[in-house]
């Protein structure tokens, strides 16, 4: 049969605004988050990491929040700009490394 | 420092082939996983290598197959190719000696099955 490829969220947002981008984990015994952004042909590139002993961290225009309680991870990017258009996941390490579907973010100039 | 290489970056094989991958982690990097990216599934963990060893399997059938030499360079094999085998092959190194930790990822190899 013919295959259906997945429907990514999509994000767009204007240039210089700030980008929220969420992912919802499944296990709850994942110590490790982080979050990699792909752009075409790529492979997957590290922006910024979390561990479960913490709530939230910064990086260079980049932030991560984790809750623990509803098993929900957030990328927020100040300023975004045209460069950051890519497809974002957040991935989960815990005995396997699991990647969410990814968000496709768009940047208009 | 070099990132990490995989060849080829582009295959095409028939229903029924084997097919070989190589990676070439970053100097120094001791744990080499490989992912299988498809529009359909996403990003799919294959299995990952630590020293030699097998350290972690995901979900994949037997015809899906690796190693890992002394030099850190790893190869999967596929056998008896499917359609379904079509796919973006990526292989990620790491320093961390326990777990995954931040993992650097290849370009990939696109693997066609026809």
């Amino acid at each position: 049969g013919e295959s259906v490829g997945l429907h990514l969220p999509t994000l767009s947002v204007q240039e210089g605004d700030n980008s929220i981008i969420n992912c919802a984990y499944s296990n709850s015994a994942s110590d490790y988050f982080i979050w990699y952004k792909q752009e075409s042909g790529k492979g997957p590139q590290f922006i910024i990491d979390i561990r479960s002993n913490m709530d939230k961290r910064q990086g260079q225009r980049v932030t991560v929040l984790l809750n623990k309680t509803v098993k929900h991870l957030s990328l927020q990017i100040a300023a975004t700009q045209p460069g950051d258009s890519a497809v974002y996941f957040c991935a989960e390490d815990g005995n396997q490394f699991y990647f969410g579907t990814g968000t496709s973010l768009t940047v208009i100039p | 420092k070099a990132g990490v290489t995989q060849t080829p970056r582009y295959l095409i094989k028939t229903r029924g082939q084997q097919v070989t991958l190589s990676c070439s982690p970053i100097s120094g990097h001791r744990s080499v996983s490989w992912y299988q990216q498809t529009p359909g599934q996403g990003l799919q963990f294959l299995f990952e290598y630590f020293s030699e060893t097998q350290r972690n399997k995901g979900n994949f059938p037997g015809r899906f197959s690796g190693r890992q030499f002394s030099n850190s360079r790893s190869e999967m094999n596929v056998s008896t190719l499917e359609l379904g085998d079509s796919a973006l092959y990526l292989c990620a190194s790491s320093a961390q000696t326990s777990g995954r930790g931040e993992q650097y990822f290849g370009p990939g190899t696109r693997l066609t099955v026809t």
